[in-house]
């Protein structure tokens, strides 16, 4: 079956600039997970939801990071006025039951 | 959250087994032990999860300590492909506690022909 997808594989902008990134999450998968992953280091946890609403935005780095759900699909993360220091790879995951958690490919976003 | 310390680095050779060792000395009576693996410009994926008791699934097995302060990720054979980082992740509760991973940084693990 199909897995969990994200859009665009790799985004480009300039500093400044507002950028959406969007997640398609494993069909009928409830929990719907955002992490980061910087150069080198493991993934970390920015924000969960289940169902439409946010269950755990503890992960969140600063109020330029906003992410919806509002049919309790598809999501998208926004980031506005993007800094350099939000170069990463924005990973996705979905659940179920809550025990495994299966991931997209990321969205690689470089700021220049 | 409970966190795992892991080698940042191990090596093996093609065809013989692998064993990636973790520690977690906080783990409470709740956590279950997970451990996903990352290739090479992809999103982590799942490998093996257990509580108590020693699992095994086609990927790998993993055992657990008795007291469960540690846990062993065991390829079996390993190959080309097995070159990756894993991830050993405490996750706190049931199979419906939605909660987060905490990843660490894992073990990179080199596969030698």
């Amino acid at each position: 079956g199909a897995g969990v997808s994200q859009t665009p594989s790799n985004k480009v902008t300039e500093k400044g600039k507002y950028v959406e990134l969007r997640c398609d999450p494993i069909s009928g998968h409830t929990a719907l997970y955002w992490y980061r992953q910087s150069l080198g280091q493991g993934p970390e946890f920015l924000i969960y939801f289940q169902g439409t609403g946010a269950a755990d935005d503890s992960g969140l780095p600063n109020d330029r990071f906003f992410a919806v759900r509002p049919e309790g699909s598809v999501s998208t993360l926004k980031i506005q006025r993007t800094e350099r220091g939000d170069s990463a790879v924005y990973l996705c995951a979905s659940s179920r039951r809550g025990e495994t958690q299966y991931f997209g490919p990321g969205t690689r976003l470089l700021v220049l | 959250d409970a966190k795992t310390t892991q080698p940042n680095s191990m090596e093996s050779n093609e065809e013989e087994p692998v064993h990636l060792p973790c520690n977690h000395s906080t783990i409470s009576g709740t956590d279950y032990i997970h451990w996903y693996r990352q290739l090479p410009s992809q999103g982590p994926e799942y490998v093996i999860h257990g509580l108590t008791s020693n699992v095994n699934n086609r990927m790998a097995s993993l055992a657990i300590a008795e007291d469960r302060k540690s846990s062993t990720l065991i390829l079996h054979r390993a190959t080309l492909r097995d070159a990756a980082v894993y991830y050993c992740i405490l996750r706190d509760g049931g199979a419906y506690n939605f909660n987060k991973f905490y990843f660490g940084s894992g073990t990179k693990l080199n596969v030698k022909p």
